[in-house]
């Protein structure tokens, strides 16, 4: 595997139920980043992970818990979520303190929440 | 509050014509990226401006960097289908938070 991976590629899942999207990046970064893309709105940042801290929460509702238990893995673990939640969720990573600080993303999760 | 705003939202253009896309921001940053997004798939990074004045070309893409205008530019030339995708700007608010724009979508007609 090269690059940032993410699985699953497609997931539907009820109000209720509870899921987890998986991250992994191969680049040897030491910065994981959560963004979630709806249709018709900017990118939005929801988390961001440097050396396996967590160091944005960009005001995001607890019913997304992201976990990060070493540099190369991002978790996104779901939870009674919403219709609106429905969207593509993008990981990415980058190499803090690099001064360049590029992103490389994944392909992306494509969620349905019914 | 950094806001990163990006003209035209949708372009139309034929092959073979040349089209800039703009991208204002409204704080100080000297660093910005333009990524690229085919439908359904993730972001591809094109460009990585780090200075005031730095230009970067790539085949028929060319990116600019004004810092003191807050201002980047990607001009495409001879434009070809294959370019038809949505254009990111994103600047760089501090540490590793990028903040990015709404997007430009390009068609490119036969």
């Amino acid at each position: 595997e090269t690059g940032v991976t993410q699985t699953p590629r497609h997931l539907v899942m009820g109000m209720t139920n509870k899921k987890s999207l998986k991250c992994e990046q191969h680049l040897g970064h030491n910065a994981m980043y959560w963004y979630k893309q709806s249709a018709k709105k900017p990118l939005e940042l929801m988390f961001v992970y440097s050396l396996e801290e967590r160091v944005e929460n960009n005001s995001v509702p607890s019913r997304f818990s992201p976990e990060c238990p070493n540099s190369s893995h991002l978790f996104l673990h779901l939870h009674t979520l919403q219709p609106e939640d429905s969207a593509l969720y993008l990981c990415a990573s980058s190499q803090a303190f690099s001064g360049i600080y590029e992103q490389y993303f994944g392909p992306g999760t494509r969620l349905t929440v019914t | 509050e950094l806001k990163v705003e990006q003209n035209p939202l949708f372009l139309s253009m034929q092959e073979g014509k040349n089209y800039t896309i703009y991208c204002n921001y409204s704080t100080t940053s000297d660093r910005l990226y333009w990524y690229r997004q085919d439908p359904g798939k993730s972001l591809e990074s094109l460009f990585v401006l780090l200075s005031n004045g730095a230009v970067k070309q790539e085949g028929r893409l060319m990116a600019s960097l004004d810092t003191k205008a807050r201002l980047s530019t990607l001009h495409i030339t001879a434009a070809v289908h294959d370019l038809s995708a949505t254009y990111f700007c994103a600047v760089i608010l501090y540490g590793n938070k990028l903040v990015f724009g709404a997007g430009t979508i390009l068609r490119v007609k036969s």
